[in-house]
C-alpha cells in the first residue's frame, strides 16, 4: 500500500510566524494536491501541482512539488488565526483515477 | 458552484445493522468516491465509480459495497455494520480529467456503530 507521511502531525504556532509541512512518499505521482479542512466540512482544494520542481503561490502559502515527484512542501508566511484547519496532501497514482491522501497535519494560529 | 451532498451529517446505528450513506452530486461528474476518514490515518479510499454501474475497489473494500445506478448518485453500503466501522465518511467527486481535476467533497457524514 502506497503511503503519503505528512510531517508535523499537529503545530500550534503564534500568529505572524512561518512554517512549513511536509508530504513525503517512496512513490511517483502524476500530480499532488493540497487540501485544506475545517471542523464538519469535506477537504477544500488549494492548489494542484504537476511538474517535478514546479512552485506555486497562492497569497501568502507557497507550494512546492519535489523534482523527483515523491514529495510536497506547504510553506504559509505571516500564519493568521483563519488558516487554522487540517491540511491534506493527496498524490494521484500514474494512469490512475485514484488518489493517496497523507496522513494530514492539523494547524492551529494562535491570535 | 459545485455541490456534493451527503445523506446524513450524523448517523448512530448499531452492529449489525445494514446501513446506506447515500451522496450526490449536481455537476454531471464522471467519478465518484468514498473515503473514510480517521485520527492519523488521512482519507482511505473505500470505493470508487468511473461511470454508471462501474465501480472499482480502493484500499479498504471489505465489509462495505456500492451502488450506482444514476450517474449523480453513489450509494456506500455497510452490509452488517461493526464497530470498527465507526468513523467519518466522505463522498467525492470529479470530471476525471487528467493530472489536474479538483475532487469536490461533500461535509461528511459521522456514523458511529455502538
Amino acid at each position: 500500500t502506497q503511503l503519503l507521511e505528512q510531517s508535523p502531525q499537529f503545530l500550534s504556532i503564534q500568529e505572524g510566524e512561518n512554517l512549513t509541512v511536509y508530504c513525503n512518499s517512496s512513490s511517483v505521482f502524476s500530480s499532488l494536491q493540497w487540501y485544506r479542512q475545517e471542523p464538519g466540512e469535506g477537504p477544500v482544494l488549494l492548489v494542484t501541482v504537476v511538474t517535478g520542481g514546479e512552485v506555486k503561490k497562492l497569497k501568502r502559502l507557497t507550494f512546492q512539488f519535489g523534482d523527483a515527484r515523491k514529495d510536497s512542501s506547504l510553506h504559509i508566511t505571516a500564519a493568521q488565526p483563519g488558516d487554522t484547519g487540517l491540511y491534506l496532501c493527496a498524490g494521484l497514482l500514474p494512469g490512475t483515477y485514484k488518489y493517496i491522501f497523507g496522513t494530514g497535519t492539523r494547524l492551529k494560529v494562535l491570535a | 458552484d459545485v455541490k456534493v451532498t451527503q445523506s446524513s451529517r450524523y448517523l448512530v446505528k448499531r452492529t449489525g445493522e445494514k446501513v446506506f450513506l447515500e451522496c450526490v452530486q449536481d455537476m454531471d461528474h464522471e467519478n465518484m468516491f468514498w473515503y473514510r476518514q480517521d485520527p492519523g490515518l488521512g482519507l482511505r479510499l473505500i470505493y470508487f465509480s468511473y461511470d454508471v454501474k462501474m465501480k472499482e475497489k480502493g484500499d479498504i473494500p471489505e465489509g462495505y459495497s456500492v451502488s450506482r445506478e444514476k450517474k449523480e448518485r453513489f450509494s456506500l453500503i455497510l452490509e452488517s455494520a461493526s464497530t470498527n466501522q465507526t468513523s467519518m465518511y466522505l463522498c467525492a467527486s470529479n470530471t476525471g480529467t487528467p493530472f489536474t481535476d479538483t475532487q469536490y467533497f461533500g461535509p461528511g457524514t459521522r456514523l458511529t456503530v455502538l
